[in-house]
């Protein structure tokens, strides 16, 4: 069975300063681990992914993320907040299923405020 | 311009009635997919469909129903015997195995009184 545990439910961060979005996963397979973004009222959208190459993944809008198998974490980071950065951010974990389809197990969230 | 619509956007029903929320998507993808969220959690699995004519439970598919006659459409049934149905709906897609990313709608939310 696969899991993911986001460590924090809100983070709170000063536009310009640095961000951190911690996650630990649990996988019986070699996972493939994404971070999605949803802003208010929104869908989900893909900010970045990780499937077995590089372990430092960039994204979209700055943001990036490390693969640590020994750790098993995939933090998400970005060096300098934005006030449009404020979002509800998930980490997800993969596992491949039979035929086309794959299965995520979402993580609870972290929401980000960014302030002044 | 490709994407995943759903519609409408918000819907109101009363108790006891069914309501069918519309997902399409014009990405040409294979698997589709229903997701349930509710405050304070992350989304849950309703149904997911990998080709036309078929489709899986997921976690929580009590109380819920759902079609696959076109590739592009996959609407899902929200039925009276689903009994806390008021949530924030999501449909996704993914194209094929060797990408297990997820491509979201816009969401449809529920509201049951």
């Amino acid at each position: 069975a696969q899991s993911v545990t986001q460590l924090d439910s809100h983070v709170s961060v000063s536009e310009g300063t640095p961000v951190l979005l911690r996650c630990n996963y649990s996988s019986s397979y070699s996972p493939s681990l994404f971070w999605y973004v949803q802003h208010p009222n929104k869908g989900l959208q893909l900010l970045l992914k990780y499937t077995s190459a590089a372990t430092l993944v960039k994204g979209i809008n700055g943001f990036e993320a490390e693969f640590k198998k020994s750790e098993t974490s995939f933090h998400l980071t970005k060096p300098s907040a934005h006030m449009s950065d404020a979002a509800e951010y998930f980490c997800v974990v993969s596992d491949p299923m039979t035929g086309t389809a794959s299965k995520l197990t979402f993580g609870t969230g972290t929401r980000l405020q960014v302030t002044l | 311009d490709g994407g995943i619509t759903q519609s409408p956007k918000y819907l109101f029903r009363k108790e006891g009635q069914n309501v069918t929320l519309s997902c399409e998507q014009n990405l040409n993808h294979d698997a589709m997919y229903w997701y349930r969220q509710d405050p304070g959690q992350g989304l849950r699995l309703i149904y997911y469909s990998q080709i036309v004519n078929d489709f899986q439970k997921g976690d929580i598919a009590e109380g819920y129903s759902v079609s696959r006659e076109k590739k592009e459409s996959f609407p899902l049934t929200v039925t009276s015997a689903q009994k806390n149905p008021t949530a924030f709906y999501l449909c996704a897609s993914s194209r094929d195995r060797g990408a297990y990313e997820q491509y979201f709608g816009p969401g449809t939310r529920l509201t049951v009184t």
